[in-house]
């Protein structure tokens, strides 16, 4: 079991529908990311938070629109997707922002399907 | 730039039979390196790190990991593999502020 719960497992959406997804950690952790991955290649980073703010952007298309509302969760709205979105999507945490030594921690992942 | 590679796409090993799976870095200081592992539709899960000391360091699930500087590499083993070792590898270096980057991954296929 993860530490790490990511909601839903699996979305299927419209390019014109709003939807968000979820992550959330009770380990304390004040880091915590947004990747994406599709299948058969490694999770590539879209964002990086730090102490609840934005501390990392890797040019991700702005119908990405990340939210840190407190220290255990991380929401990713997702507006007017297209279909090469469709992707697992990945949250990690980590416990000290800022320093070289942590491990990051994933959770099971939301595939989502753009039709 | 700091990378991560990994020179076997795909693998395949007896049960019982001993693994190696291959991963070189390139990075200026002393890299944070990990090794995880992704099951189908899964997320990862931390093998093991290293950070700094001892050279040989050991994992879950009987898998370690060697770090060789002079070669740049952070090889993952394992004596013995299982059936349910079959999954996707991936190395991974910690770039700075929480910056990681993942190798393109081995797939591990066990033969009965």
């Amino acid at each position: 079991d993860t530490e790490v719960t990511q909601t839903p497992k699996h979305l299927v959406m419209g390019m014109t529908n709003k939807k968000s997804l979820k992550c959330e950690q009770h380990m304390g952790h004040r880091a915590m990311y947004w990747y994406k991955q599709k299948a058969k290649k490694p999770p590539e980073l879209m964002f990086v938070y730090s102490y609840e703010k934005l501390s990392i952007n890797e040019s991700v298309p702005s119908r990405f629109s990340p939210e840190c509302p407190n220290s255990s969760l991380l929401n990713l709205h997702l507006h007017a997707l297209q279909p090469e979105d469709s992707a697992l999507y990945l949250c990690a945490s980590s416990q000290r922002p800022g320093t070289g030594d942590q491990p990051q921690h994933f959770g099971d992942g939301t595939r989502l399907s753009i039709l | 730039a700091q990378s991560v590679t990994q020179p076997d796409i795909h693998i395949t090993v007896s049960e019982g039979a001993s693994l190696e799976l291959r991963c070189n870095y390139s990075y200026g200081a002393t890299p944070y390196l990990f090794w995880y592992v992704q099951s189908p539709g899964q997320g990862l899960q931390l093998l093991l790190k290293y950070f700094s000391g001892d050279t040989l360091v050991q994992g879950i699930k009987g898998f370690e990991a060697e770090f060789k500087r002079s070669q740049s590499s952070f090889n993952l083993r394992k004596p013995s593999v299982h059936w349910s070792d079959a999954a996707e590898y991936f190395c991974a270096v910690l770039r700075n502020n929480n910056d990681m980057r993942f190798g393109a991954g081995t797939r591990l296929t066990v033969k009965p």
